[in-house]
């Protein structure tokens, strides 16, 4: 099945700083890469979301950039904000399945 | 309704007790999805189902825990004998149509087995 590998486990920044997460992932056949966020208490939160026929997508402060040559893919967070402050997941289809795999997470601090 | 919405958010169980764990996906999504969520880790797959069809119950981690969705709408998982081990957070997600991955998540049930 597909395995999704996800850095740094933490990270912090100072508030307006930029922040960057990325994930690898297995299986070639992946088209489709989204990203949640994940407040205390609360579900995953889907926040942005790209498939394999672009190389990158953007939304107001986030973007995520895929490579599938080298089968990685990234989340980018410009002038970062507190409220900014969760935990992350990217995934990627399982192999085979309608379910996604998920990274491990990475937990995002910002400064004020 | 605008959401995913689980029920109850929090479950208390003295080990070996059974618990049902309710899941409203967005009215009309056909696909829906539970994961387990451990502490500090991501989501895992237990089961999907298409409408009332439950189409894969690979994830499910033993024959304790069964799921139905019997008129293709609200879901239930139940964990039957519970463990410790079965501590978690269960979350449900529903996506509109069967091909479409996007998948949205509710709140979450968390599962506390004493």
């Amino acid at each position: 099945g597909e395995n999704v590998e996800q850095h740094p486990s933490t990270l912090s920044v100072q508030e307006g700083d930029s922040a960057v997460i990325k994930c690898t992932y297995s299986d070639s056949a992946s088209n489709y890469f989204p990203w949640y966020k994940q407040e205390l208490g609360k579900g995953p939160q889907l926040i942005i979301d790209i498939r394999s026929n672009v190389g990158e997508k953007k939304d107001q402060r986030i973007a995520v950039t895929l490579n599938k040559t080298a089968k990685h893919f990234s989340l980018h967070i410009t002038e970062t904000q507190p409220e900014d402050s969760a935990v992350y997941f990217c995934a990627a289809p399982y192999t085979g399945r309608r379910a996604l795999t998920f990274g491990s997470g990475t937990r995002l601090q910002v400064q004020p | 309704g605008a959401g995913v919405s689980q029920s109850p958010r929090y479950k208390v169980a003295k080990r070996g007790q059974d618990v049902a764990l309710r899941c409203d996906p967005i009215s009309g999504h056909v696909s829906l999805f539970w994961y387990q969520q451990a502490l500090g880790q991501g989501p895992e797959f237990l089961t999907y189902f298409q409408n009332e069809a439950q189409l894969d119950k690979s994830g499910l981690p033993s024959d304790r825990f069964f799921a139905e969705r019997p008129e293709g709408s609200v879901s239930t998982l139940k964990i039957q004998r519970t463990q410790q081990e079965d501590s978690a957070v269960y979350l449900c997600a529903s996506s509109l149509i069967a091909s479409q991955e996007t998948q949205y998540f509710g709140p979450g049930t968390r599962l506390l087995v004493l």
